[in-house]
């Protein structure tokens, strides 16, 4: 079972409007959120990492986390057409033996449709 | 902005050849990745190092080799390149493991017949 699970799968948002994805970790080492964001045949890029728990706003993206419920959402308002890409949440904690690595889930694919 | 290349862009193996995928990296970052995507997994590590000339298994290692000569340099080795191992491949670096903003290179696109 993905340890970082993401939610929708993809999403439709009309152009100016608000989309709205979702991360939860199963791990209760996790104590490091991030969001990358990754255009069609592009590699990923970060878009906006958090650690504490609130809120945290950049721009049109505001990410959300509850550190005791360990999930955290990112919320993209006046969404654009370049804003079309698949969205990877990634968590990172310490894994023991394994270190601290960073868990990626398998990503929620937006799409703005003008 | 950090830089990562990777070489080459796109490749066509043969089952059973020998498939070797470079990475450089001008960050004069410590740690480097080397991870696959393939639909419905997302992204999953296979090997990283923080150091030349040693290398740890992530997540995902069998079949897959890896060799940091230097810093700046680190490649992934598919010894019996297999089916199972079609997919894109991602190199990346970073400052430090887990708690620092990693940046990836353009990919790799391996296509093993």
């Amino acid at each position: 079972q993905q340890k970082v699970q993401q939610s929708p799968e993809s999403l439709i948002v009309p152009e100016g409007g608000m989309a709205s994805l979702n991360c939860t970790s199963s791990d209760r080492n996790v104590d490091y959120f991030w969001w990358y964001r990754q255009h069609s045949g592009k590699s990923p890029k970060m878009l906006m990492s958090i650690f504490s728990n609130g809120e945290k706003e950049e721009g049109r993206f505001t990410v959300h986390l509850n550190k005791a419920s360990l999930h955290t959402s990112l919320h993209i308002r006046d969404s654009q057409p370049s804003d079309s890409a698949l969205y990877l949440c990634a968590a990172s904690g310490n894994y023991g033996s394994s270190g601290n690595k960073l868990i990626f889930g398998i990503g929620t694919l937006l799409s703005v449709k003008p | 902005e950090a830089a990562v290349t990777q070489s080459p862009r796109s490749k066509v193996a043969v089952t059973g050849g020998k498939v070797t995928l470079s990475c450089h990296q001008t960050n004069n970052h410590d740690y480097m990745y080397w991870y696959r995507q393939d639909t419905g997994h997302g992204l999953r590590l296979i090997h990283y190092s923080y150091v030349a000339d040693s290398t740890e298994k992530g997540d995902i290692p069998d079949g897959y080799k890896a060799s940091r000569p230097s810093q700046e340099n680190f490649s992934l080795i598919l010894e019996l390149a297999s089916l199972s191992q079609t997919a894109v491949y991602f190199c990346a670096s970073s400052d430090a493991l887990g708690q620092d903003t990693q940046y990836f290179g353009p990919g790799t696109r391996l296509l093993v017949l």
